[in-house]
């Protein structure tokens, strides 16, 4: 069964500095990756997903992913953090056999002033 | 273009009443999936359905929690009775499926048990 893991349950960041968040997978074939971010009180909103083409993918609000199955790593950054970008965010993956989605257990980003 | 609808947007009930939540997928989209949110427990799937079918409810925590989806623009999420451990929010999403994966969810629904 697919899975993924989040590393760092809570991020800090100045604004301006460098998001990253991390996600590691664990699937037994090349899965598709997605990243949702969560803002206060409301649903789940994607951010960007990976299906097999390109292994750098680019989503909104400046955020990309690259996928590396070496390191079976799907690890999300934005080069400049904006305090917009306070919120929770997931790792989920999805296998190709089913529609189901396995979620990380989110990173809480904090954009410090 | 319309999301994910869910309704109501917060419930408060008390312990031992039935609470019915509601939800509409995006139009033409195939899957259906009902989720649970917590602190302790973070994003659970409760039970996902394809064409209107309930495909995997291994998820659904107890008896007392049962979904339909009489048709394709409409599902429920049926807790009866209720307990204050069933206070969470509860997410709906849709995906459209036909080899594309993501899934699209709505606001969610808030439940308060007391």
């Amino acid at each position: 069964a697919q899975s993924v893991t989040q590393l760092g349950s809570h991020v800090s960041v100045s604004e301006g500095a460098l998001v990253l968040l991390r996600c590691n997978y664990s699937s037994s074939v090349p899965p598709y990756l997605f990243w949702y971010v969560q803002y206060p009180n409301q649903g789940l909103q994607l951010l960007l997903k990976y299906t097999s083409a390109a292994t750098l993918v680019k989503g909104i609000n400046g955020f990309e992913a690259e996928f590396k199955k070496s390191e079976t790593s799907f690890h999300l950054t934005k080069p400049s953090a904006h305090m917009s970008d306070a919120a929770e965010y997931f790792c989920a993956v999805s296998g190709k056999s089913d529609y189901k989605l396995s979620f990380g257990a989110g990173t809480t980003v904090t954009v410090r002033a | 273009d319309a999301g994910v609808i869910q309704s109501p947007r917060h419930e408060v009930t008390e312990m031992g009443q039935e609470v019915t939540l509601r939800c509409k997928p995006i139009s033409g989209h195939d899957y259906l999936f009902w989720y649970r949110q917590t602190m302790m427990r973070g994003l659970e799937l409760l039970i996902y359905f394809n064409n209107n079918v309930p495909i995997d409810d291994s998820g659904m925590p107890e008896d007392r929690f049962s979904a339909k989806m009489p048709n394709a623009s409409f599902s429920t999420l049926k807790i009866q009775p209720s307990e204050p451990r069933d206070s969470a929010v509860y997410f709906c999403a849709s995906s459209l499926g036909r080899s594309s994966y993501e899934q699209y969810f709505g606001p969610g629904t808030r439940l308060t048990v007391t």
